[in-house]
């Protein structure tokens, strides 16, 4: 089935590290996007990617960077730069085209804990 | 600042009870309108979609949402809720602006139906 996965499930971070999330989708989508989940601050988007090679910032991408070398990957890494990365992390896709209605589909999101 | 705000933060009814979840935005021109539910433990998921035409629009599992224009607004509606909507839902706008296909998101409502 197509989808987007997101590994791992569950990440913990000592103060200082890099981490790096996976997202990897299977729909030939063009575009793929980072947001970040807070309690009572809804989905702010971090990066995100219309083509291969290419991304932008989002709202929030100060601590964080990505690449997009493959259209299938965008993987997320959270640098010892990011002050408060303890948050849900979810990825998406999305058909890049306005006429097609931008189809959002999402990944099950990974939970980032700096411990 | 342009945002998309969402009235009410946590929502508590019980079974059979009337639901209805307030949504402004505030960019001008020509948006497409969105709203997604996240079940627990479940993906983001797309309750319904507002491109273009009617403005009263039917999604899944019997909500509906109501776009009017001169109030900036996508409130999203149920005649009578189940426990099983029991779930936090977003409102989410894509700006007029480029062809991007990014979503701005609003802070989130958490609903609790009690059975």
């Amino acid at each position: 089935d197509g989808g987007i996965t997101q590994s791992p499930k569950y990440l913990f971070r000592k103060e200082g590290q890099n981490v790096t999330l996976s997202c990897e989708q299977n729909l030939n989508h063009d575009a793929m996007y980072w947001y970040r989940q807070d309690p009572g601050q809804g989905l702010r988007l971090i990066y995100y990617s219309q083509i291969v090679n290419d991304f932008q910032k989002g709202d929030i991408a100060e601590g964080y960077s990505v690449s997009r070398e493959k259209k299938e990957s965008f993987p997320l890494t959270v640098t010892s730069a990011q002050k408060n990365p303890t948050a849900f992390y979810l990825c998406a896709s999305s058909t890049r085209s306005r006429s097609s209605n931008y189809g959002y589909t999402f990944g099950s999101g990974t939970r980032l804990t700096v411990v | 600042a342009q945002s998309v705000s969402q009235h009410n933060h946590h929502v508590i009814l019980s079974e059979a009870a009337s639901l209805e979840l307030g949504c402004n935005y505030s960019y001008g021109g020509t948006v497409n309108l969105f709203w997604y539910v996240q079940y627990p433990g479940q993906h983001l998921q797309l309750l319904l979609k507002y491109f273009s035409g009617d403005p009263l629009v039917k999604g899944i599992k019997g909500f509906e949402a109501e776009f009017i224009k001169s109030k900036f607004s996508f409130n999203l509606r149920k005649p009578s809720v189940q426990w099983s909507d029991t779930a936090e839902y977003f409102c989410a706008v894509s700006p007029p602006w480029g062809n991007t296909g990014k979503l701005i998101f609003g802070q989130g409502t958490t609903l609790q139906v009690k059975p």
